[in-house]
């Protein structure tokens, strides 16, 4: 089984600077997903950025990038230009695609971001 | 376009009621799943489906029954409320064109306290 571990339970910022948030997993497969999911105070779950294992340039979305070290099996979020609508809780969770399983994911505990202006 | 759309958003429960949450989504998804949400737990995955009239056990499944008689509907049931059963539920779906290429999108959540 997977386990994913946040070790940073809260986490603030001020506005416009940079923050990382870590995560790591543990895993004894070789193929798979890692994804950061942004829930804002609205209880939605909001995919914010996505890496394939099997990938090794690090995944950009605009002022989100990842770290991704497969073998250090670390993830961990980088954002920068903070704004203050980043404030909410992230998670970081690992899927292994599963063609007749289902794709499961399986989280981390989650980072409490507040932006500070 | 609605996504995935869950029922109740809100609920209060007695010790020892039942209920049932439904979960609806129109993107023709084959997997569905149902997780809770608890402080500093994440999600855990409660059960799942991978296609119409399947379900399988996730993590933590005690307590609890699902259905998935239609591909766009899935049910989580709770028989007799625990007051460990006061959470946070969501529900997903995901489709599978291919093993690198799925993503899943969640519901608004239901927020259930049983006392």
């Amino acid at each position: 089984a997977q386990t994913v571990t946040q070790s940073q339970p809260e986490m603030s910022v001020q506005e416009a600077e940079t923050v990382t948030l870590s995560c790591t997993y543990d895993t004894s497969e070789n193929n798979y997903y890692l994804f950061w999911y942004k829930q804002p105070p609205s209880r939605q779950m909001i995919l914010v950025i996505r890496q394939e294992a099997y990938k090794q340039q690090n995944a950009t979305e605009n002022r989100f990038s990842v770290n991704f070290q497969k073998a250090a099996k670390s993830f961990s979020l980088k954002i920068s230009d903070s704004q203050l609508g980043d404030t909410a809780m992230y998670f970081c969770a690992f899927m292994k695609p599963h063609d007749n399983a289902g794709n499961m994911l399986t989280f981390g505990g989650g980072t409490r971001l507040m932006v500070k202006p | 376009n609605a996504g995935v759309t869950q029922t109740p958003k809100f609920r209060v429960l007695k010790t020892g009621q039942s209920m049932t949450l439904l979960c609806a989504q129109d993107m023709n998804h084959e997997y569905m799943y149902w997780y809770r949400q608890d402080p500093g737990m994440g999600l855990r995955l409660i059960h799942y489906s991978v296609g119409e009239g399947t379900t399988a056990k996730g993590e933590v499944p005690d307590g609890y029954n699902v259905s998935r008689l239609k591909k766009q509907n899935f049910l989580l049931g709770l028989e007799s409320a625990a007051p460990s059963q006061t959470s946070v539920y969501f529900c997903a779906s995901s489709y599978y064109r291919d093993p690198w290429d799925t993503e899943a999108f969640f519901g608004q959540g239901t927020r259930l306290t049983v006392v």
